[in-house]
């Protein structure tokens, strides 16, 4: 167990509608970091988020939001689903922006996008 | 640019065979090297790591070295069990805040 929570654990939704995926991280770690994992793209770095301030941005699209609230929990909105969008999505936590801190994983939540 | 280049899979061996799995990179500085092991239905855990030239990680059997002359960490083990069947990630960390992952290897351990 890394310590790091993610809800749910399956999202099983239709085409062009709107999910929020919920990240707690572990105690006392200040830096949320999303990645979408898919067959095809395989991992991908989306957003990373420090004591509430958006820190760096990859591949994440538009139509996909994000935001640390006050007490460290993150949320990932995706909207408009497409069929593309069925990956399975972590969220990862540290102690600080990475700089040779460990990353550790939350067990992901697998979205179907139907 | 940096980049990362990981051995592909499957690789598919019989328990207690020798595994390495090969990670290359290409960077302008000296990255931080990290090997991740994702296992059937889970997340990604780390499972070792080095800061600097010449430093070994170690953990669970598994051995790598930050090779600064080759920019490889190549991950080793010598006599792999069952239980080792999982993907592992090639991931260096080059100063951007976030990790590069490789394409991932999956391994599979037949008894």
């Amino acid at each position: 167990d890394s310590g790091v929570t993610q809800t749910p654990k399956h999202l099983i939704t239709a085409t062009g509608q709107r999910v929020t995926l919920r990240c707690s991280p572990r105690s006392g770690d200040l830096s949320v970091y999303w990645y979408q994992q898919s067959l095809d793209q395989g991992l991908q770095f989306l957003i990373q988020y420090y004591n509430g301030e958006e820190r760096a941005k990859g591949n994440i699209l538009e139509r996909f939001s994000a935001q640390q609230f006050p007490d460290l929990h993150s949320e990932l909105n995706l909207s408009s689903l497409e069929l593309g969008d069925s990956a399975l999505y972590f969220c990862a936590s540290s102690v600080a922006p990475l700089n040779g801190y460990t990353q550790y994983f939350g067990p992901g939540t697998r979205l179907t996008v139907l | 640019g940096n980049s990362v280049t990981q051995m592909e899979g499957p690789v598919t061996l019989s328990e207690e065979a020798f595994l390495t799995i090969n990670c290359t990179y290409t960077a302008t500085g000296y990255p931080s090297l990290f090997w991740y092991v994702q296992y059937p239905g889970e997340g990604l855990q780390l499972l070792l790591k080095a800061t600097k030239a010449d430093d070994k990680g170690s953990n669970k059997g598994f051995e790598a070295t930050y090779r600064k002359e080759t920019t490889s960490f190549h991950l080793e083990k010598g006599s792999v069990q069952v239980s080792d069947s999982a993907v592992y990630f090639c991931a260096p960390y080059f100063g951007n805040e976030k990790l590069t992952f490789g394409t991932g290897t999956r391994l599979t351990i037949i008894p």
